[in-house]
């Protein structure tokens, strides 16, 4: 089975600075992953996605994702954090094969930027 | 831009009660999913429906639940006889058959008393 480990919690971060969001996944076989964000009271919105190719991926707001494959990881980054940036962040996984393409979640990172 | 809803925003029924959550998918759409979010946990499967049938389900669909799409753009959840641990946020998704990133709707708050 698969599954995605967002080790952490809470992550803060001072506006203007460098901002890591931490993923790494289970699964046997290959991932497509993806990053999608949750502001209060909202549904979650799709950032980026790797699916194949460029290891380094981009997607919207200026956000970014990097998958390693030998670190089974896919850390989403920022080079200059905005304190609209402050969500929630959820990495999950879709296995292939799998005919009914849901994804699995990680648990949720909350970042907070600080002004 | 299209955009996956839902309705009612929020819910509150007592235990025992049935509800239906309702949404209406992405037109062009092929796949159809209903997760749910128990508050401060993660975004859970539920179950996932294509070619107007369950393609797979989660341990969590269990027999209280059930998924229909009565028509060509509605696609709702069931749930028979709430009871307090269904209490979640439900969320909706479509993706389209050339695609991979599914798009969520804002989600139902579902609270049983």
């Amino acid at each position: 089975a698969q599954s995605v480990a967002q080790p952490e919690d809470q992550v803060n971060v001072a506006e203007g600075n460098p901002l890591t969001v931490k993923c790494t996944y289970s699964v046997s076989g290959n991932p497509y992953l993806f990053w999608y964000v949750q502001y209060p009271n909202r549904g979650l919105q799709f950032l980026l996605k790797y699916i194949t190719g460029d290891n380094l991926v981009k997607g919207s707001y200026g956000f970014e994702a990097e998958f390693n494959k030998s670190q089974t990881s896919f850390h989403l980054k920022k080079p200059s954090a905005l304190v609209s940036d402050s969500a929630l962040y959820f990495c999950a996984v879709r296995v292939i094969p799998g005919s009914a393409r849901q994804l699995t979640f990680g648990s949720g990172t909350q970042l907070t930027v600080l002004p | 831009e299209p955009e996956v809803t839902q309705t009612p925003s929020h819910q509150v029924t007592q235990m025992g009660q049935e509800v239906i959550l309702r949404c209406v998918p992405i037109s062009n759409h092929l796949y159809f999913y209903w997760y749910r979010q128990i508050l401060g946990q993660k975004v859970e499967f539920l179950v996932s429906f294509y070619n107007n049938e369950i393609s797979e389900k989660s341990e969590i669909f269990d027999d209280q639940f059930s998924v229909e799409r009565p028509d060509g753009s509605n696609f709702t959840l069931k749930i028979r006889s709430t009871k307090l641990e269904d209490s979640a946020m439900y969320f909706c998704a479509s993706l389209a058959g050339s695609s991979y990133e599914q798009y969520f709707g804002p989600g139902t708050r579902l609270t049983v008393t």
